[in-house]
C-alpha cells in the first residue's frame, strides 16, 4: 500500500472552494485514489476515487495529474456542514483491505 | 442509512468482561470489514470476512475474534475488556474484495469499558 500524505488540518470558509492535496509518491500501477469522509462519531463515507485526470461527481471532483503522485480533492462552495476528517487512500483494489491514515481535518467557519 | 447495520449502537461494560457486536452487511455486499477508532487514533483495520471466510487479518488483540455467518452477517467478539478498548468500533461492507466503489461504513457501535 503506498503511504500518503496529507495536511493535518485546513480551516475554511463558508461558501469558498476547499483543495485538499495528497501527496503518494511511491504510488504503483495498479493502484487507486480514494477519498473518504468522516463526521463526529459516524463511519466514513465514500466520496470519490479515480485513477488519473480528473474524476467528478455531485459531492467533489478529484484532480489527478499525469504522474499520479499527488491528488487533489476540491469541494466546491463549502457549508458548515462539510467540516470533517477527510481521508485520502491509496491502494490496489485488489487488495483485501484498506487502511486509514490521519486523514486532514477540515473546519469550515461562518 | 447506508445499509450496513450494527448493533448495540452503545455499550457500556466493565472490564473483565466479554461483549459481542453484530454487523449486517448492505444487501447482496459479500465482504465485511471491522475497524477501531479510538479518541486518539485513526480507524485501525482489525479483520476482513468474505463470504464466510477469513480474508485479511489487521492488528487485532488475541482476546478479539469474529466471524461471518451463512447468511453473512458478522459479528465481533471482544474478551477480557479492559478500559483501552474503550472505543468506537465500524462495521463495512462491500461487494466483493475488489470494489471499485468502495467500502460502505455503519455508524458503529460506541463500546465504554468502565
Amino acid at each position: 500500500l503506498a503511504k500518503t500524505t496529507q495536511p493535518i488540518s485546513m480551516d475554511s470558509y463558508e461558501g469558498q472552494e476547499v483543495n485538499i492535496t495528497c501527496s503518494h509518491n511511491n504510488i504503483a500501477t495498479n493502484d487507486y485514489i480514494t477519498w473518504y469522509q468522516q463526521f463526529p462519531s459516524q463511519g466514513p463515507r465514500f466520496i470519490i476515487q479515480g485513477y488519473k485526470t480528473k474524476v467528478t461527481n455531485e459531492v467533489a471532483s478529484l484532480f489527478i495529474p499525469a504522474d499520479r503522485k499527488s491528488s487533489t480533492l476540491s469541494l466546491p462552495r463549502v457549508s458548515l456542514s462539510d467540516t470533517a476528517v477527510y481521508y485520502c487512500l491509496v491502494g490496489d483494489l485488489r487488495d483485501d483491505k484498506i487502511i486509514f491514515g490521519k486523514g486532514t481535518r477540515l473546519h469550515i467557519l461562518p | 442509512d447506508s445499509g450496513v447495520t450494527q448493533t448495540p449502537k452503545h455499550l457500556i461494560t466493565a472490564t473483565g468482561q466479554r461483549v459481542t457486536l453484530r454487523c449486517s452487511p448492505r444487501s447482496g455486499d459479500l465482504s465485511v470489514y471491522w475497524y477501531q477508532q479510538s479518541l486518539d487514533q485513526g480507524l485501525q483495520f482489525l479483520i476482513q470476512y468474505y463470504n464466510g471466510e477469513e480474508r485479511a487479518k489487521g492488528n487485532i488483540l488475541e482476546r478479539f475474534s469474529a466471524q461471518q455467518f451463512p447468511d453473512l452477517h458478522s459479528e465481533l467478539n471482544l474478551s477480557s475488556l479492559e478500559l483501552g478498548d474503550s472505543a468506537l468500533y465500524f462495521c463495512a461492507s462491500s461487494r466483493t474484495v475488489q470494489d471499485y466503489y468502495g467500502y460502505t461504513f455503519g455508524s458503529g457501535t460506541r463500546l465504554t469499558v468502565v
